[in-house]
């Protein structure tokens, strides 16, 4: 059975830092790409962030692009986003999701999520 | 980018009806959209891809259609699970643009 458990989520100051991680299991974690996905308060879903299976390439939506960094760990089977110079509209829940194929940008499989607030 | 507009954003229905939900895409996405489920307090379930491919697990009566800018998902007889919000999500490769809609809400009547 497939998992993945995020970590991390606080409540931060704007300007402030954050590092989620994710830990997979249940899959060969290196044959898939991987992604960080967001929800608002509300319904709204937004994608964040992919990473391809071996971490050479990585892609971020515009509005997050030089504040965020995914990275991956294939060694701990473990996904991460660094998250820096926070904006109050960066609040939402976070979720890991993995790839339904190296690269199909589709979701197969979700954590739970993790909630970041950015607030004063 | 590409937005996504679905419609209705609420579609009030008796369990054993047929559902409709439509999701519209500014450009042509080509066959490159998928359908989601989602229910309170969860994360989305991948319903259908690639337009009319039924996920891994996905129940038959579950079923989408469309290309370019079009697309639906049916729910052929609703069942009382199937009640929940739905989205829609349109996709490339590289550089990958990722969008989703704003969601189409299937409430009991």
């Amino acid at each position: 059975e497939v998992q993945l458990v995020e970590s991390g989520g606080v409540v931060v100051q704007p300007g402030g830092s954050l590092r989620l991680s994710c830990v997979a299991s249940g899959f060969t974690f290196d044959d898939y790409s991987m992604h960080w996905v967001r929800q608002r308060p509300g319904t709204d879903l937004e994608w964040v962030s992919l990473i391809i299976w071996d971490g050479s390439r990585t892609h971020y939506r515009d509005s997050v692009k030089g504040r965020f960094t995914i990275s991956r760990d294939n060694s701990k089977n473990s996904l991460y986003l660094q998250m820096d110079s926070l904006r109050t509209e960066d609040t939402a829940l976070y979720y890991c999701a993995k790839d339904r194929g190296h690269s199909s940008n589709y979701f197969d499989n979700w954590g739970q999520g993790t909630l970041v607030t950015v607030s004063s | 980018e590409i937005v996504l507009t679905q419609s209705p954003a609420t579609l009030s229905l008796t369990p054993g009806e047929r559902a409709t939900l439509s999701c519209r895409a500014s450009q042509s996405v080509g066959s490159y959209l998928a359908w989601y489920q989602q229910k309170p307090g969860q994360a989305p379930r991948l319903l259908i891809y690639d337009a009319s491919n039924r996920a891994t697990g996905i129940p038959a009566r579950f079923s989408g259609s469309g290309s370019g800018t079009a697309f639906t998902l049916t729910i052929s007889s609703l069942e009382p699970e199937d009640f929940a919000i739905y989205f829609c999500q349109q996709r490339t490769n590289w550089p990958p643009t990722i969008t989703f809609g704003g969601g189409t809400k299937v409430e009991i009547k």
